[in-house]
């Protein structure tokens, strides 16, 4: 069974600019949530995908958004990129369909910094 | 809204010492809690879970009740190893049970000396 991947590692960017993340879900799951985890924090949601399409959404502004494919597979684009997103980016999948769907599993991030 | 509170670090042990990591929640209907472990430049592991009221979810020598009528899910271990030096997060689920997201505490980080 694959586990949940994410790719970059890391990433630095400059203020203003924008950026792509990319997850890969676990092995026959259909949901991905994004959370935001800042130095020192627990992690913040973002928003969630199913069937291709936004299932919820956390307090972030509208420069967050994503995508989801038809293999599950995820992106998180972040326009506009300002100090304070810098973060480590966690990707979570779960099975929508399992008795045991609000278990989430994560993949290890990616360390975004923006300069 | 929702929400979680756990005890603040950082907490330093020896090993072999009794770990407990105290954890309390707030929510409106009946959440699922859990128990996530971040090692050091890592994602977050499940590390165990409970769904219902009375519930004990264990792992790898950790354990959790569910205790309703405080409100709370208590993280303890027996005998800590150097090993088990992470940070630890308590979290809900705030769908009732669903795949809704999961809402987390700030962490508490545990450092075990030889």
């Amino acid at each position: 069974e694959t586990g949940v991947t994410q790719s970059p590692t890391h990433l630095i960017k400059t203020r203003g600019q924008q950026v792509t993340l990319r997850c890969s879900s676990q092995s026959g799951h259909n949901t991905v949530s994004w959370y935001q985890q800042a130095l020192g924090q627990g992690p913040q949601f973002i928003f969630q995908y199913y069937r291709e399409e936004e299932n919820g959404r956390g307090n972030f502004p509208p420069r967050f958004s994503g995508l989801q494919f038809p293999n599950y597979s995820s992106e998180l684009n972040v326009n506009a990129l300002e100090l304070d997103d810098s973060a480590l980016y966690l990707c979570a999948s779960t099975d929508a369909r399992n008795r045991d769907a609000d278990t989430q599993y994560f993949g290890p991030g990616t360390r975004l910094t923006v300069l | 809204g929702d929400s979680v509170t756990q005890m603040e670090g950082p907490v330093t042990l020896s090993e072999e010492a009794f770990l407990t990591i105290n954890c309390t929640y707030t929510a409106t209907g009946y959440p699922s809690l859990f128990w996530y472990v971040q090692y050091p430049g890592e994602g977050l592991q499940l590390l165990l879970k409970a769904t219902k009221a009375d519930d004990k979810g264990s792992n790898k020598g950790f354990e959790a009740t569910y205790r309703k009528e405080t409100t709370s899910f208590h993280l303890e271990k027996g005998s800590v190893q150097v090993s088990d030096s992470a940070v630890y997060f308590c979290a809900l689920s705030d769908a009732g049970g669903s795949q809704g997201n999961l809402i987390f505490g700030k962490g508490t980080k545990l450092s075990v000396k030889p």
